[in-house]
């Protein structure tokens, strides 16, 4: 069965600092592409980040390029989000996503979310 | 960045009628790089159709998608209970994804 559990949310400072993980199970992780997507209080989804099975290949929503970092540890089955310079408006639930083997952008499983807030 | 319209906002129906939404491209998707999601409260969404028609494991036959271009369409034939939720319609392209603004699906 296929397992995505998030972790590492929690509230933060503006301008601080957070690092999501999500364990993947129950499929060879490595041959997947893997995508974050965050949904603001009462609000719609928003697509964030993607990488590729390998890492190699990464990309990022206009709104968090240069502040979020996306990354896979393999060998962990293991995927990240490296958050900095947060705002206010990065509150938000965040889900672990797979991509379909055939297409990158079709998201087939979901984790449950973890909720970060961004508040003073 | 290709942006996606759905309409209605809500929708209100009553369990056996039959629901139509709809989603608008502001340019031209592939069909093959369109995706229907339903989301229920408290849940993360779960995929319905992948490539405008594919159905997702799990998904029973009552939901139907179609569409080319701009113009996109999920129906469900007969309304069941569990079928009322937020739909939500994405596509990919290139380096990035954009989902619509969603449906609420309600019970009359």
């Amino acid at each position: 069965e296929v397992q995505l559990v998030e972790s590492g949310g929690g509230l933060v400072q503006p301008g601080g600092s957070l690092r999501l993980s999500c364990a993947a199970s129950g499929f060879t992780f490595s041959n997947y592409e893997m995508n974050w997507v965050r949904q603001a209080p009462g609000k719609g989804l928003e697509w964030v980040s993607y990488i590729s099975g390998g890492g190699g290949t990464k990309y990022y929503a206009d709104s968090v390029k240069g502040r979020f970092t996306i990354s896979r540890d393999n060998p962990k089955n293991s995927l990240y989000l490296q958050m900095n310079s947060l705002r206010v408006e990065d509150t938000a639930v965040y889900y672990c996503t797979r991509g379909r083997y055939d297409s990158w952008g079709h998201l087939d499983y979901w984790g449950q979310g973890t909720l970060v807030t961004v508040s003073s | 960045e290709i942006v996606l319209t759905q309409s209605p906002g809500t929708l209100s129906l009553s369990p056996g009628e039959r629901a139509t939404l709809s989603c608008r491209a502001s340019q031209s998707v592939s069909s093959s790089y369109l995706a229907w999601y339903q989301q229920k409260p408290g849940q993360a969404p779960r995929l319905v159709f992948y490539g405008a028609s594919s159905r997702a494991t799990g998904i029973p036959d009552r939901f139907s998608a179609s569409g080319s271009g701009t113009d996109f369409t999920l129906t469900i034939s007969r309304l069941e209970p569990e079928d009322f939720a937020v739909y939500y319609c994405q596509q990919y392209v290139g380096s990035q994804i954009t989902f619509g603004q969603g449906t609420r699906l309600e019970s009359k």
